[in-house]
């Protein structure tokens, strides 16, 4: 079991690009989330998925964010006309069908809008 | 409403117990957790306890949920300095979506 990885790891990008992130959750795990962190405070819910549906969206995610998990295994993370706001880090978490309160998280993809 | 609140810090000396203090306000959460989270890398989920559960002990680790008060405690015992990081608690629901998490504890030892 590799655990749940993120990429890229680090990435900057200018104001008003688009940035796209990836996860992929532990194998044979059917839910996958997302949640965004600033510094000093703890993770807040964006989406999750349930296999390739997408069960739940929270208000921070705009209408610039957009996530997908097409096939039910990995999952990307759009942002689109990024702005300064954006600079977080991203974690993405995935838990498996049986024990599904138990989250198990990646080690996050930092953004940094310059 | 979801809020869950956490002292920000808390200093401890090598070999003392450490206690994490948390508290949640809605009453409906099933699952209660603990996560650590050390520089530079990711979540880690220490542990967790059902609702209807009173504590939960793992090794050097002792939960305690007052659900009357929607109070949750971790207990480090022996505390290490490889327990140097910052402890989250966290609520989630049986719907198994969203986990609502606190602020966070940054726990420092001291020689």
């Amino acid at each position: 079991d590799t655990g749940v990885s993120q990429d890229p790891r680090h990435k900057i990008t200018k104001r008003g690009q688009n940035v796209t992130f990836r996860c992929d959750p532990i194998s044979e795990h059917n839910r996958l989330y997302w949640y965004r962190q600033t510094l000093g405070q703890g993770p807040e819910f964006l989406t999750y998925f349930q296999n390739e549906a997408q069960l739940e969206k929270s208000r921070l995610l705009s209408d610039r964010f957009s996530a997908e998990r097409p096939k039910g295994s990995f999952s990307t993370l759009e942002i689109q006309r990024t702005e300064q706001g954006d600079s977080a880090m991203y974690l993405c978490a995935s838990s498996p069908p049986q024990g599904n309160y138990e989250q198990y998280f990646g080690p996050g993809t930092r953004l940094t809008v310059t | 409403g979801e809020d869950v609140e956490q002292s920000l810090f808390l200093s401890v000396r090598e070999g003392d117990s450490s206690v994490i203090n948390c508290t949640y306000t809605d009453s409906s959460s099933t699952y209660l957790y603990w996560y650590k989270q050390e520089p530079g890398a990711g979540l880690q989920l220490l542990t967790y306890i059902f609702s209807n559960m009173d504590m939960k002990q793992d090794q050097r680790l002792t939960v305690l949920l007052n659900k009357k008060d929607k109070h949750l405690s971790l207990r480090i015992a022996d505390t290490q300095t490889g327990d140097s990081a910052i402890y989250f608690c966290a609520e989630g629901y049986s719907s198994a979506s969203k986990i609502i998490f606190g602020s966070g504890t940054r726990l420092s030892i001291r020689p």
